[in-house]
């Protein structure tokens, strides 16, 4: 069962522009998480925002959540080299006992 | 240093083979939960343990069997009856499970698993 989805499925950027991604769910839920996925390696948790919350921030990372939309963002700012990665969302549904994840956004930045 | 190990890093299995991949956790961690991932693809969850001795199917579970007689140990067996068993495998872990407050969860550095 496919809980979140990113979008876009993969963005190209300039170094020092931000990106943004953006996951939409179906279900109500406790959370929703975002990781970072390097090429072959394990996901490296970014940030958590709970149901009751609107924004979040860590560092150049700004996450947002709309429940009445079933959807969140995340920003990066001033884009590095280093953030070419994997994006993923993951939603702690409230009516299921699992983390589910979506399919992920490929960002890739470019010198 | 506190974390979650995965072992092998790398496997390859003849067909009709069962192989069992490892993972461990020194994070005192109650809940582990076992993905899989294909190239360009999302990770798709096929068991979670909430508690020692208590797992769940979760949704690609056919073919694979895991055991949690330890908190620390969460072992992944995939068995002959799982048809297309080339993947990565991502095992996980986290203090909470889900729906209580602190779900975050951690990663090992994955197992690919290769049919040969």
């Amino acid at each position: 069962s496919q809980q979140g989805e990113e979008d876009p499925q993969a963005l190209s950027i300039q170094e020092g522009e931000n990106a943004t991604m953006n996951c939409s769910y179906k279900t109500s839920i406790n959370n929703l998480q975002w990781y970072r996925q390097n090429s072959g390696r394990g996901l490296v948790h970014l940030i958590l925002i709970r149901s009751n919350e609107r924004e979040k921030h860590s560092g150049r990372l700004r996450v947002t959540l709309d429940t009445s939309k079933k959807s969140s963002s995340l920003l990066i700012t001033a884009s590095r080299a280093a953030d070419t990665a994997s994006y993923f969302c993951a939603t702690d549904a409230r009516r299921d006992d699992k983390i589910i994840f979506g399919k992920g956004t490929r960002l890739h930045i470019l010198p | 240093d506190g974390g979650i190990t995965q072992s092998p890093k790398y496997l390859f299995r003849k067909e009709g083979q069962n192989v069992t991949l490892s993972c461990e956790q020194n994070l005192n961690h109650d809940a582990m939960y076992w993905y899989r991932q294909d190239p360009g693809q999302g990770l798709r969850l096929i068991y979670y343990s909430q508690i020692v001795n208590d797992f769940q199917k979760g949704d690609i579970a056919e073919g694979y069997s895991v055991s949690r007689e330890k908190k620390e140990s969460f072992p992944l067996t995939v068995t002959s009856a799982q048809k297309n068993p080339t993947a990565f495998y991502l095992c996980a872990s986290s203090i909470d499970p889900p729906g209580a407050w602190n779900t975050e969860a951690f990663f090992g550095q994955g197992t690919r698993l290769t049919v040969v």
